[in-house]
């Protein structure tokens, strides 16, 4: 089946630890977005990526780092400069359309928990 | 920061009942998409309405559209305790702009 699988589901980290989550999607989706949710609240976007090699900033950058290397692939680290990483975390997908154009639905992994201990 | 702000925050209704959530917004969109979120998971498409549409349906749900209100409302038909989830809208605004900016959501509780 096609779709977005996020690992691992739990993470623990220790303070000062950097930490990669992993993102596939397999729905031959040009664009992919990280984005954190906390406790009753709405989701915040980190980084997102429209093409292969190129990804852009969210409303959230800082402590965080993305790499697109592959058209399936995004993964994201938490940097030890990250000082409250504690959070749901949720990778994304859509069908990329032209730079400037509007995108239109969101396809989402099951998310990963992080917990630093 | 959140485009969209969602009233209420938290509701309760016994199964059956129709739930009915709604969402308010700040600049011009182009779109302006729901969501939903069962507890722990990922989110869930659930209907994309365009900024020149007012009313669209899909199944049990109807979502309206008022632009010259910067609102929109999600209605849920003869509800039923799998409708238990969080619910979010979430906006493109008419910029240009790639990202789909999300509300806060709402709590719906179904009650068998």
């Amino acid at each position: 089946d096609g779709g977005i699988t996020q690992s691992p589901k739990y993470l623990f980290r220790k303070e000062g630890q950097n930490v990669t989550l992993s993102c596939e999607q397999n729905l031959n989706h040009d664009a992919m977005y990280w984005y954190r949710q906390d406790p009753g609240q709405g989701l915040r976007l980190i980084y997102y990526s429209q093409i292969v090699n190129d990804f852009q900033k969210g409303d959230i950058a800082e402590g965080y780092s993305v790499s697109r290397e592959k058209k399936e692939s995004f993964p994201l680290t938490v940097t030890s400069a990250q000082k409250n990483p504690t959070a749901f975390y949720l990778c994304a997908s859509s069908i990329a359309l032209a730079a400037g154009a509007i995108i239109g639905e969101l396809f989402f992994g099951e998310g990963s928990r992080l917990t630093v201990l | 920061s959140q485009q969209g702000e969602e009233d209420p925050q938290a509701l309760s209704i016994q199964e059956g009942e129709n739930a009915t959530m709604n969402c308010s917004y700040k600049t011009s969109i182009n779109n302006l998409q729901w969501y939903r979120q069962n507890s722990g998971r990922g989110l869930v498409h659930l209907i994309l309405i365009r900024s020149n549409e007012r009313e669209k349906h899909s199944g049990r749900l109807r979502v309206t559209l008022d632009t010259s209100k910067k609102s929109s409302s999600l209605l849920i038909t003869a509800s039923r305790a799998a409708d238990t989830a969080s619910y979010f809208c979430a906006t493109i605004s008419n910029f240009g702009n790639e990202k789909l900016t999300f509300g806060t959501g709402t709590r719906l509780t179904i009650i068998p």
